[in-house]
């Protein structure tokens, strides 16, 4: 059982927008940032959106992030057939004197 | 260009050791935390440990701590991960991160992930 939880599935069709919620606590996304990794199918995770709702170099403004209180939520507009992928929300949680958590994974489908 | 490229995993029997190393390479090693990651077969991601720059502060999951050591070797832009009385649930691929920068911040940069597989 993840500490952030994510719906496990999520699809939308080509130009279509799409939202991935992301759930937690007070002690994790209520304290800290919230950031997202993007998994394509048999490759290595990738920074999304770190801080809540920064995009790294590279990455197109089809993809943003927000956060409110103990919850966050990545939406992609534009959906284009090479963002089928595995999302992943991320945050540091306070208690037992820090750690990372990640929620469970969303798995996009374009259809 | 920015890389980190893990190496050292495999097959290993219940209660064996085992250990991974990552080389960075494209960035000033010595100036970032660095950190573990897993991923079981067909499930979501696990953070496993962080090291501190200087190697002066490390932090493990509880899944891990006792049985696992993080370290590094800024002189050979090395990270390590030294795993010991492995079970079957440790199975997973293991990636290296570069990250936190700072606590509360993203792993920025990822390895390809070296596979670890517990099984008699």
């Amino acid at each position: 059982q993840s500490v952030l939880t994510q719906p496990p599935s999520a699809s939308g069709t080509p130009g279509q927008r799409v939202t991935i919620s992301c759930s937690g606590g007070t002690s994790n996304i209520g304290s800290n940032a919230v950031h997202w990794y993007q998994q394509l199918p048999g490759t290595a995770p990738k920074l999304l959106i770190y801080n809540n709702d920064q995009r790294p170099s590279g990455v197109p403004d089809r993809f943003s992030g927000s956060k409110s209180g103990t919850s966050a939520s990545l939406a992609i507009s534009g959906l284009q057939s090479e963002d089928a992928a595995d999302y992943y929300c991320a945050a540091w949680d306070d208690s037992l004197n820090g750690r990372g958590v990640f929620g469970g994974g969303t798995k996009l489908s374009v259809l | 260009q920015v890389q980190l490229v893990e190496s050292g995993g495999g097959l290993v029997t219940p209660g064996g050791s085992l250990r991974l190393s990552c080389a960075a390479s494209g960035f000033t090693f010595s100036d970032h935390y660095m950190s573990w990651i897993r991923q079981a077969p067909g499930k979501g991601l696990e953070w496993v440990s962080y090291i501190s720059s200087s190697s002066s502060y490390t932090k493990y999951a509880d899944s891990v701590r006792g049985r696992f050591t993080i370290s590094r070797d800024n002189a050979k832009n090395s990270l390590f991960l030294q795993m010991n009385s492995l079970r079957a649930e440790d199975t997973a691929v293991y990636y290296c991160a570069r990250g936190p920068y700072t606590y509360g911040d993203a792993f920025d940069i990822w390895g390809q992930g070296t596979m670890v597989t517990v099984s008699s």
